[in-house]
């Protein structure tokens, strides 16, 4: 049972316009969401965070996006760049779960130039 | 300030065999997580320690297995290797555990191979 799913397996944006990749998840207790960028060959790297207290956080062309009553966030990042292409992973973590973070299967962006 | 260190970066080991890999978290860093990712189940949680206990584990054999020392550097294990177990293992770390806004860092992945 997937309790964290990306059901966009990829995306492709032209350079400068918005990408916005989505995530669901299942588990009402998740009240800590993340999400990653991954090249091929390295590990992921944190991208941007929010609370479940909170339903919007911005980190320069990066926003993350919480609707706790639909169990869905969105990451919104503008203007999109070539560089920005890599696999996206969405995370989720409940308080009490410790370090368990439940990952999505990811969406491969592409920016095309 | 350095990053969370795995090494090795790349081996190949013979079915049955079994391998260590070792993580060194960033500074201050006590919570050392393992994750695997393979190309069909995605990253899957292993198992977390702090402060030399282990906190969380996921959903694996016996097989897999870990410890932390005292200056926070992390080792895990898998023994008795078997083809499926080829992925690549990432491990990760963050300053505290169990808390909510707790962030976690990964590393660059050891890739294991068996044959």
């Amino acid at each position: 049972d997937q309790q964290v799913k990306q059901n966009s397996p990829s995306l492709s944006v032209q350079e400068g316009r918005i990408s916005i990749l989505n995530c669901d998840y299942t588990n009402s207790m998740f009240d800590y969401f993340l999400w990653y960028k991954k090249y091929p060959a390295e590990g992921p790297t944190f991208l941007i965070s929010i609370s479940s207290i909170k339903d919007k956080n911005e980190d320069g062309r990066f926003t993350v996006f919480l609707n706790k009553s639909a169990k869905h966030l969105s990451l919104h990042i503008v203007p999109s760049q070539p560089g920005d292409s890599a696999v996206y992973f969405c995370a989720a973590s409940a308080s009490n779960y410790g370090q368990n973070f439940v990952f999505g299967p990811g969406t491969r962006l592409s920016v095309l130039p | 300030k350095a990053g969370v260190t795995q090494t090795p970066r790349y081996l190949i080991k013979t079915r049955g065999q079994q391998v260590t890999l070792s993580c060194s978290p960033i500074s201050g860093h006590r919570s050392v997580s393992w994750y695997q990712q393979t190309p069909g189940q995605g990253l899957q949680f292993l198992f977390e320690y702090f402060s030399e206990t282990q906190r969380n584990k996921g959903n694996f054999p016996g097989r897999f297995s870990g410890r932390q020392f005292s200056n926070s550097r992390s080792e895990m294990n898998v023994s008795t290797l078997e083809l499926g177990d080829s992925a690549l293992y990432l491990c990760a770390s963050s300053l505290k555990t169990g808390m909510a806004g707790n962030t976690i860092y990964f590393g660059e992945g050891s890739w294991l191979t068996v044959v």
